[in-house]
Parts: structure tokens; C-alpha cells; sequence
């Protein structure tokens, strides 16, 4: 148990479907991220969040839209995607930006995306 | 930009010690971390270092040479259950935290 809660942990969604993904902490941190991680490949970051304001968007397609409503939940919109989207997406959080002072980043246990 | 550069694979044995490398390229560098990886779970918080030198906690160690732009990750006394991935990972000044490929390590009996 990380304190970082994700849902679904599996989701089988059509190319025209459109589903969320659903991010919970329950660590009182102020910033929040979407990584992607698929097979053969490096975590790659995709959305970074500080208290509720996104502040990185990693050039991801716009078939992918997150909302960070308050610093506790972040979303994962996904609409219209491909199956080169399927993979694991990792949620975590971090008590501030992740590249000062060693802030730790705590994962949560993942949803596995498969698109068909 | 960020570039990390790890091996994609070690095999060693119970109670043997390996070492796992890191190079990395980075702007506005602020410290390597580790992180622990077990099938189907989520990466986990192993180790992190700022400045040169080593940092060990238990069975584990990490070093850092910043004139070398390259870590490594000890493990000691393998043990079965430290089969997994191991991800190193710099920090930037942009406050992302970019991560490398990671290792696969496989202990073997």
C-alpha cells in the first residue's frame, strides 16, 4: 500500500469508446503525475500537475486529457485512442516537485490498458 | 534534453552482490534515485543521492559521481525476492523526474 490509490487496475476499451482513469493519494502531497510505462520502454512521463495546475505536458496526444480537481484526485480521460496506447499507466504523487530535493515520488499499483 | 542510460538485463545468484549502472545526461541536475520494480506492482522508492558518494541502506547501496555523470545501485547478499526491475532516475530543475529503461534482474538459486 502506497498511499496512491488507482482505478480501474484493468480496462478493455474500443477505439471509439471513452472511458477515465481515476487517481486517488491519501498522502497530503501537492504534486500529482501520469506516467506511462509499455513494454521494452522507460517510464515516460506525461502530465504533471502542482497544486491542482498543470505544469509538463510531455507532447502527448490530445486523445488523452487529464483534470486534477483538487491535489488529492487526478483523472485520466482517454477518448478515440490506439491500440499502440495499451499499456500500463502509473499514476503517482510526490509532497513537491519531483526534481527538487530529492522529493520522493510514490507510485500508485497501475491500470493496464488494452485497447481493441 | 534527458538521456539515461542502464543495462536491460543481469542474472546473478543468491547471496552474490551486483552492480547496476547508470550514466545519465541531464540540465539542472538535482540527484539519481532508484527504484524498485516487481512484476505487475508498482515501482517503488529505493535510494536516493544529491551529492558524490555512497549511500548504503541495508542490503542496499547507491553511489554517485556527478564529475561522471554516472550511479550505480548495489545489492548485497541476493536474495530471491530481489528479482525484479531497477529503474534509475534524475531530477531536473523543471521538476520532472525522468526515469532510464530499466533493469531486469534475475536471481537465480
Amino acid at each position: 500500500e502506497t498511499g496512491v490509490t488507482q482505478t480501474p487496475r484493468h480496462l478493455v476499451m474500443g477505439m471509439t469508446n471513452k472511458k477515465s482513469l481515476k487517481c486517488e493519494q491519501h498522502l497530503g502531497h501537492n504534486a500529482m503525475y501520469w506516467y506511462k510505462q509499455s513494454a521494452k520502454k522507460p517510464l515516460e512521463l506525461m502530465f504533471v500537475y502542482n497544486f491542482k495546475e498543470q505544469t509538463e505536458n510531455n507532447s502527448v496526444p490530445s486523445r488523452f486529457s487529464p483534470e486534477c480537481p483538487n491535489s488529492s484526485h487526478l483523472f485520466l480521460h482517454l477518448h478515440t485512442l490506439q491500440p499502440e496506447d495499451s499499456a500500463l499507466y502509473l499514476c503517482a504523487s510526490s509532497q513537491g516537485g519531483a526534481g527538487s530535493a530529492g522529493n520522493t515520488i510514490y507510485f500508485g499499483e497501475g491500470s493496464w490498458l488494452t485497447v481493441v | 534534453g534527458q538521456s539515461l542510460e542502464q543495462p536491460s538485463e543481469v542474472t546473478a545468484v543468491e547471496g552474490a552482490i551486483v552492480q547496476i549502472n547508470c550514466t545519465y545526461q541531464t540540465s539542472g541536475f538535482y540527484g539519481l534515485s532508484w527504484y524498485q520494480q516487481h512484476d505487475g506492482g508498482a515501482p517503488t522508492f529505493l535510494s536516493y543521492n544529491a551529492l558524490d558518494g555512497l549511500e548504503e541502506t541495508g542490503r542496499f547501496s547507491s553511489f554517485l559521481s556527478r564529475s561522471d555523470s554516472y550511479g550505480y545501485l548495489l545489492l548485497q547478499e541476493l536474495q530471491m525476492k530481489d528479482s525484479a526491475s531497477y529503474f534509475c532516475a534524475v531530477g531536473s530543475n523543471t521538476g520532472k523526474l525522468i526515469f532510464g529503461q530499466g533493469t531486469t534482474l534475475q536471481v537465480k538459486p
